[in-house]
């Protein structure tokens, strides 16, 4: 069973950076295209970006000149850094696993970040 | 961008009855490749999403036969044919046949 875990700070500072990890066991990190969505109560669920081992990214443009993502295939983990951030990046932020065929098939716990001074 | 729009906003069942929501995509959702591609998401209280159904009507495993997914172009169903307790929660379809993914509002069930 795929499952995945989201790490990193709560509370980031306005205009610094954000930046998460999400941890994947129960598969390769080179098994599936990896997924980051966020969920607030003014914008719901928002899909940020995908990304594969590859190198391959899909970025929403809503965040495309902000955001940054890797994968690390020696810790099986992926990554996601948002830049410039505003009291607006604050969300629930999700990992989650991508295919084609399926979608969106696990979904990790969710990490709260919240985006005060 | 794909707009995803539900309804209702809100569902009150009485327990054992069916529930039905509806999700209607701004374009197409059939792919080039002939697929279309949407999901359907349950999200518990105070839990993570939890994937039902893909590509329309595909039921994941262990999710109980009475949810069930239909619909085709622009025009999509879930369906609850008895509702139970633990169905309470909100319900989002997605549409992931082009970029940006996209989240249709979501639709609160809750026992009447």
């Amino acid at each position: 069973q795929v499952q995945l875990q989201e790490s990193g700070p709560g509370l980031v500072k306005p205009s610094e950076t954000l930046s998460l990890t999400c941890g994947v066991s129960g598969c390769s990190i080179s098994d599936y295209y990896w997924a980051w969505i966020r969920q607030s109560p003014g914008r719901g669920l928002e899909w940020i970006g995908t990304l594969h081992h590859s190198g391959t990214t899909w970025y929403n443009a809503s965040v495309k000149s902000r955001i940054t993502t890797s994968t690390d295939t020696s810790k099986n983990q992926f990554s996601l850094s948002l830049n410039s951030v505003t009291a607006a990046d604050t969300a629930v932020y999700y990992c989650a696993a991508y295919t084609r065929p399926g979608g969106l098939d696990y979904w990790g716990q969710g990490a709260q970040v919240t985006v005060s001074s | 961008d794909v707009v995803m729009t539900q309804s209702p906003l809100s569902l009150p069942v009485t327990l054992g009855q069916p529930a039905s929501i509806s999700c209607r995509s701004s374009q197409s959702l059939v792919s080039s490749d002939g697929n279309t591609y949407l999901n359907w998401f349950q999200q518990r209280p105070g839990q993570s999403p939890r994937r039902l159904i893909y590509k329309v009507s595909n039921r994941d495993s262990g999710v109980p036969d009475r949810f069930s997914g239909s619909g085709s172009g622009t025009d999509f169903t879930l369906k609850i044919s008895r509702v139970e307790a633990e169905d309470v929660g909100f319900y989002y379809c997605m549409q992931y046949t082009q970029w940006p993914l996209t989240f249709g509002g979501g639709t609160k069930v809750e026992i009447k």
